[in-house]
């Protein structure tokens, strides 16, 4: 157990609609990563927030975004949904610092149809 | 932006040593390199993490040569609870995470 939560675990919706993936990070832990995993382009890093603020951006879609609140925990909202967003979605979490080991969460599974 | 390469698969028997080579281009003297292993529909598990030389811990050692463009995940003695995908993971300058593609692992008895 990585100390890293995320809900729901599994979450099943149409296109079109929009979702939130919530995500609490290890205690003492002030960055929070997401990430998505598909099976065509494994694992891509989507954006990372360090204390509330958001630090980096990666392949992360305009119709996706995410905050993290003064309790640390973060969620990451999907909309107008499409097929292609069906992924595994994995939230992680560090102290902080770029060199800072990533703790991985057990993942949302999402299945768009 | 480094670019993270890795074998598809491979094959060990229990008991014997297990290589897993990572191949990334362009990474900066800092930029740290982070191995995972991952379970099906688990999320990634630390492993162990380094920038340069040698790092050795109590399952793994990670070997990055001289010229960085690549490093190595050496796992010792593997067992069948070792059967997994590993990654290794590329902090490639500021702020920017890379997976690479991934190595399916299974350990045969």
């Amino acid at each position: 157990d990585s100390g890293v939560t995320q809900t729901p675990k599994h979450l099943i919706t149409a296109t079109g609609q929009r979702v939130t993936l919530r995500c609490s990070p290890r205690s003492g832990d002030l960055s929070v990563y997401w990430y998505q995993q598909s099976l065509d382009q494994g694992l891509q890093f989507l954006i990372q927030y360090y204390n509330g603020e958001e630090r980096a951006k990666g392949n992360i879609l305009e119709r996706f975004s995410a905050q993290q609140f003064p309790d640390l925990h973060s969620e990451l909202n999907l909309s107008s949904l499409e097929l292609g967003d069906s992924a595994l979605y994995f939230c992680a979490s560090s102290p902080g610092g770029q060199t800072d080991t990533q703790y991985f969460g057990p993942g949302t599974r999402l299945t768009v149809l | 932006l480094a670019k993270t390469t890795q074998p598809v698969s491979m094959d060990s028997y229990e008991g014997q040593e297990v290589n897993i080579t990572c191949s990334h281009n362009n990474i900066a003297t800092n930029d740290y390199i982070t191995w995972y292993q991952q379970f099906p529909s688990q999320g990634p598990r630390f492993i162990i993490q380094g920038y340069k030389t040698k790092v050795t811990n109590e399952v793994a050692s990670l070997f990055i040569p001289a010229d960085r463009k690549s490093s190595t995940l050496s796992l010792p003695r593997v067992s069948l609870s070792d059967t997994a995908v590993y990654y290794c993971l590329v902090a490639a300058g500021t702020y920017k995470y890379i997976f690479g593609t991934g190595t399916r692992l299974k350990v045969l008895a």
